[in-house]
């Protein structure tokens, strides 16, 4: 099956810095990549949706200057928490289609702002 | 606006027992629905896709199906294992509101399986 690598798998950083967090599509091209954010126990909620080549769409709520999206080339999409702040932590998880219709995951981003 | 509700929210039983999870969605226009498996800390690993147009698919001993007029799905797994004791997650993809091409994928809560030795 189609493999969606994400990096890093855990990240720890200072409140007021900013992280990247880089998804790459491995054996297949992703014209649309998209990351979600997953609370303790909870369900995922899709932040937004990237596109190559264009700006990215965000969902209600989500603060576009807050999370920057990237969607540079076919296989690489990256997500960028700005000025993290200790309610930014959370599992950060990205996901790209594949032949249409099917969706797969990369293994998430544990993201700890201290 | 798709909601998807996992029943039951935590399921506990011995080794060798076949079980039933169940998924609903409130707007039965999918293009899809998958489920997948999530262990802690984990990213998602896709087990069955069914496509609008299917009433089931099987994997080993994963089967799941889908009543799209009703807004149900069930999946069965038989003769359970402790290596399966993980959180399975339902996704139902709809058009998106602006009616693109790629859709929405909709999660449930999930339900949290734990499969005793």
């Amino acid at each position: 099956g189609a493999v969606v690598s994400q990096h890093p798998s855990r990240v720890i950083c200072k409140s007021g810095t900013s992280v990247k967090i880089e998804c790459r599509s491995l054996d297949f091209q992703a014209t649309t990549m998209f990351w979600y954010r997953q609370f303790p126990k909870k369900s995922l909620m899709l932040m937004a949706t990237s596109n190559e080549g264009s700006k990215a769409t965000y969902e209600q709520g989500v603060e576009k200057d807050k999370f920057l999206i990237n969607h540079a080339s076919l296989t690489l999409s990256t997500l960028t928490v700005t000025s993290a702040h200790p309610e930014d932590s959370s599992f950060y998880i990205c996901s790209a289609r594949y032949q249409g219709l099917s969706a797969f995951f990369g293994q998430g981003t544990r993201l700890t702002v201290v | 606006k798709q909601e998807v509700t996992q029943i039951p929210a935590a399921l506990s039983v011995p080794e060798g027992e076949n079980l039933v999870l169940n998924c609903s969605f409130t707007d039965s226009a999918i293009y899809n629905l998958q489920w997948f498996r999530q262990d802690p800390g984990k990213g998602l690993t896709s087990l069955l896709l069914i496509q609008s147009s299917q009433r089931e698919q099987t994997s080993g001993r994963l089967n799941a199906s889908l009543d799209k007029s009703s807004g149900r799905s069930t999946l069965y797994i038989a003769a359970s294992q402790p290596g399966d004791s993980a959180t399975y997650l339902c996704a139902v993809l709809t058009r998106n509101a602006g009616g693109t091409s790629y859709g929405k994928l909709t999660f449930g809560q999930g339900t949290i399986l734990t499969v005793h030795p």
